[in-house]
């Protein structure tokens, strides 16, 4: 079976803090995938990342990075230097052989940016 | 490239009626389609699995009577909701997957239902 935890529901920042998003997964598959999407107020699911199980790099991409860790089957994302666009619904997802790569969605963490 | 569209965006509808919702990818043919429900302030509930000139796969707990899924053509899939009633309200997403592998899905804008 897969699942996806994201513990924090809603996350509320001051705009240029620094904001970390936990996910932490299950599976019995070797190979899998991990995801994070965004998903503002109009509802349509922006894709922010794609991670395999082989590649533990950490990624960086301008104000995002990942912290990928195997052996704690943790995939954090933090957005540095948070802005009010960043303020929406982060969903972390796997998805795996066993399950026909069906996704599997945490139950995602609101993320509210102040000005 | 991998773009996917729904429509339509947002219906609203009486209580007992049917309503269609497409779903294409408009650049490239869809090995597979998913189909998704998002109540409000919670997660994607995945409904369906849908492939081209088969029958759709649900979930556990999904009515299939209910939900028709038809899989007409590699760049469409449609989803009905039957004797729609409001406890169906809810947002619909589907996802097509680009071949020739299925690890990643690609999301249309989702469509908004609401049922008086």
């Amino acid at each position: 079976a897969q699942k996806v935890t994201q513990a924090q529901t809603e996350i509320s920042v001051v705009e240029k803090e620094d904001v970390t998003l936990d996910c932490v997964y299950e599976t019995r598959d070797t190979t899998y995938y991990l995801f994070w999407y965004k998903q503002p107020p109009s509802g349509e699911l922006v894709f922010l990342i794609r991670r395999n199980s082989f590649d533990e790099q950490n990624e960086i991409s301008g104000r995002y990075s990942w912290n990928f860790q195997k052996s704690t089957s943790s995939f954090n994302f933090t957005i540095t230097a948070s802005q009010v666009v960043d303020s929406a619904v982060y969903f972390c997802a796997l998805s795996g052989l066993s399950n026909d790569y069906k996704l599997s969605f945490g139950a995602g963490t609101t993320v509210t940016v102040r000005a | 490239g991998a773009v996917v569209s729904q429509h339509p965006s947002w219906v609203i509808c009486k209580s007992g009626t049917s309503v269609k919702i497409e779903c294409r990818s408009l650049d490239f043919q869809a090995t597979t389609m998913f189909w998704y429900r998002q109540f409000p302030k919670q997660s994607l509930m995945l409904m369906a699995t849908s492939n081209e000139g088969s029958k759709a796969t649900y979930e556990q707990g999904v009515e299939k009577d209910k939900f028709l899924i038809n899989h007409a053509s590699l760049t469409l899939s449609t989803l009905t909701v039957t004797s729609a009633h409001p406890e169906d309200s809810s947002f619909y997403i589907c996802s097509a997957t680009l071949p020739p592998t299925s690890d990643e899905q690609f999301f249309g804008p989702g469509t908004r239902l609401t049922v008086l």
